[in-house]
């Protein structure tokens, strides 16, 4: 049962435009969100995260917003840049601490055209 | 910086094979994962382990084991490998929610 999930597998935005890539979750004692990003044959990098607490959480070009209530969340890149292409995974987690599991989507593939 | 080394980019084996995975980190973080990447089901992990000589199983353990003997050194072994286990392999460690990632071991499995 996939937890917390990444429906479009994949999306393409014109360099300039705005990318929202989004995410949802099924279990309501996630409390922490993170977007990591990944390029081939390398690992995920950490991007950008929001705790329950906030509803939006910025950070440059990339903006996360939550909303509890249906339980979904969004990343926006604004303006998006040719070099933001790549896998870009969600992930939630009960509470803050590092025991806690991290679940991740399954991803969505960003191209982001010249 | 943290940094999460891999032992290898890539590797080929053979179906039977005992594979082995390591991976080391330079933070002292007491958290250490595994996960697999596979296209459409994303990172799922299969063990982890918060001490030295303590591991604890994830969603998908079967056909994996682990080794924590030291704190900085994370082993993920593959019994006999099966052209199911074909996939990336990526190792972590934490600090509070944030995952540090190697840069990921891509195994094939003929």
């Amino acid at each position: 049962d996939q937890q917390v999930k990444q429906n479009s597998p994949s999306l393409s935005v014109q360099e300039g435009r705005i990318s929202i890539l989004n995410c949802d979750y099924t279990n309501s004692m996630f409390d922490y969100f993170l977007w990591y990003k990944k390029y081939p044959a390398e690992g995920p990098t950490f991007l950008i995260s929001i705790s329950s607490i906030k509803d939006k959480n910025e950070d440059g070009r990339f903006t996360v917003f939550l909303n509890k209530s249906a339980k979904h969340l969004s990343l926006h890149i604004v303006p998006s840049q040719p070099g933001d292409s790549a896998v870009y995974f969600c992930a939630a987690s009960e509470g803050s601490g590092a025991t806690n599991k991290l679940i991740f989507g399954t991803g969505t593939l960003l191209a982001v055209q010249p | 910086d943290v940094k999460v080394t891999q032992s290898s980019r890539y590797l080929v084996k053979r179906t039977g094979e005992k594979v082995f995975l390591e991976c080391v980190q330079d933070m002292d973080h007491e958290n250490m994962f595994w996960y697999r990447q596979d296209p459409g089901l994303g990172l799922r992990l299969i063990y982890f382990s918060y001490d030295v000589k303590m591991k604890e199983k994830g969603d998908i353990p079967e056909g994996y084991s682990v080794s924590r003997e030291k704190k900085e050194r994370f082993s993920l072994i593959l019994e006999s490998a099966s052209t199911n286990q074909t996939s990336m392999y990526l190792c972590a460690t934490r600090r509070n929610t944030e995952a540090f990632f190697g840069q990921g071991t891509r195994l094939t499995v003929v």
